[in-house]
Parts: C-alpha cells; sequence; structure tokens
C-alpha cells in the first residue's frame, strides 16, 4: 500500500525562477492538500485539490497554484520564486472533502532558494 | 491572535518523566483536533486524534477542554525515543477537509 510520495526530495532553485512539485497521493485517497512549513514553524495550508478542481485556498499569493490530474496526483508550481518561498513543502492526502478524515503526509520537498 | 497557539519549548525532561503540553485554538466552532509528531527534517506523522473528551493510546492522552477552548497531551514515562516536535492540529471540515497547525512544542528527553 503506497504512501504519499513527492518529488524531488531537494531542489535549489534562484529568485525569479519558476518550480514544479509533484505529489502523489495514498492508494485510495481522492483529495490532496499543500502546505509550506517555514524552519522553526508548523506547516501552512496553502491549497486543497478535489475532483481536479482548488476547493480551499490559504493566505498565499497568486504565485502559487496547483492542478491535479483524473489519478487524484497533484503538482504545486510557484512563480516569480523569493528568497521566503525556501520551505518545506509538504503534500498531505485525504479521503473526500465533508469527513473527519485524518490527512497523511508525504516526506515533502525541500526548496532552497538562492 | 493565532488560530492554534502552543507554547514552543523546549521541555527538556529526563527518561521516564511525565510531560504535560497545552494548546490553545481560537475558532470555537472547531470540532475536530489531532496531535501530530514531528521528528527533525521529517513529515509531520499522525499521533493521535481528540475528539469531544479526549483519548487515550498508551503512554499518551490527549483531552479537550471545549470551555477554555484549549486541547493539552500527556506523556507518561518518557522514552528517548519521545524526542520530537509535538504539533497540535484544530481539523475545519464541512465542504473541505483543512488543518490548521500550530507551530509545535519541542520535546527533548535525555537519559
Amino acid at each position: 500500500d503506497a504512501g504519499v510520495t513527492q518529488s524531488p526530495t531537494h531542489l535549489i532553485k534562484t529568485r525569479g525562477q519558476q518550480v514544479t512539485l509533484r505529489c502523489s497521493p495514498k492508494s485510495g485517497h481522492d483529495t490532496v492538500s499543500w502546505y509550506q512549513q517555514a524552519l522553526g514553524q508548523g506547516p501552512q495550508f496553502i491549497f486543497q485539490y478535489y475532483e481536479e478542481e482548488e476547493r480551499q485556498r490559504g493566505n498565499f499569493p497568486d504565485r502559487f497554484s496547483g492542478h491535479q490530474f483524473p489519478n487524484y496526483s497533484s503538482e504545486l508550481n510557484v512563480n516569480a520564486l523569493l528568497l521566503g518561498d525556501s520551505a518545506l513543502y509538504l503534500c498531505a492526502s485525504s479521503l473526500g472533502l465533508n469527513r473527519n478524515q485524518a490527512q497523511h503526509f508525504g516526506d515533502g520537498t525541500r526548496l532552497s532558494i538562492l | 491572535r493565532k488560530e492554534v497557539e502552543q507554547d514552543p519549548g523546549p521541555f527538556n525532561v529526563p527518561e521516564g518523566a511525565t510531560v504535560a503540553f497545552n494548546c490553545t485554538y481560537s475558532n470555537s466552532a472547531s470540532q475536530s483536533f489531532f496531535w501530530y509528531r514531528q521528528d527533525c527534517r521529517k513529515e509531520p506523522k499522525l499521533l493521535m486524534s481528540v475528539y469531544s473528551s479526549g483519548n487515550e493510546d498508551g503512554r499518551f492522552t490527549a483531552q479537550l477542554n471545549r470551555a477554555s477552548q484549549y486541547i493539552s497531551l500527556l506523556i507518561r514515562d518518557s522514552k528517548l525515543s519521545d524526542s520530537a516536535t509535538y504539533l497540535c492540529v484544530n481539523h475545519l471540515s464541512g465542504g473541505y477537509n483543512k488543518l490548521i497547525f500550530g507551530a509545535g512544542t519541542r520535546l527533548a528527553v535525555h537519559p
């Protein structure tokens, strides 16, 4: 039973570049959420995808966008990277929206902006 | 006021000690909560859920106080392997499934 998988594990970019992070949900899950975790902070909700649509969004600028594919996998895109975008990006999957389902996290992608 | 607030610690305790963390939340309509554990440079992992009056799992007990809007995590007989950051999480549902994390409380258990 495959858990949540994310790629790549580490990434180094420079300011102004664009990045795409990928996530495959746990088998049987259909909902993907993305979180940003800065050093010393708890994860912050970016957005959530269900049925290939963005259902909920946190307090992040439009530079952060995403996509969900028919197989439930998801991408997070960040444009015009800033130094402050350096963080661990976590993907979490769950089943459905209106249920008390715990979210399962992937190992994350550690993004460093130089 | 932050939606979920935790004492960042660190809590430095000897093996075998009992330690308790508190967490406060601001949304009085919140229904459910979780405690997640996060090891250094790893992903958060679900430790336990906290519903209604709380629950117990082995050495771990979580309590919910709705009147005061706080939840607690009690760890008995601490082990070296309990050293980690403990994240208090408010689960918002109803058309979405969103987690609001506290900044975490760091626990260091020493011999």
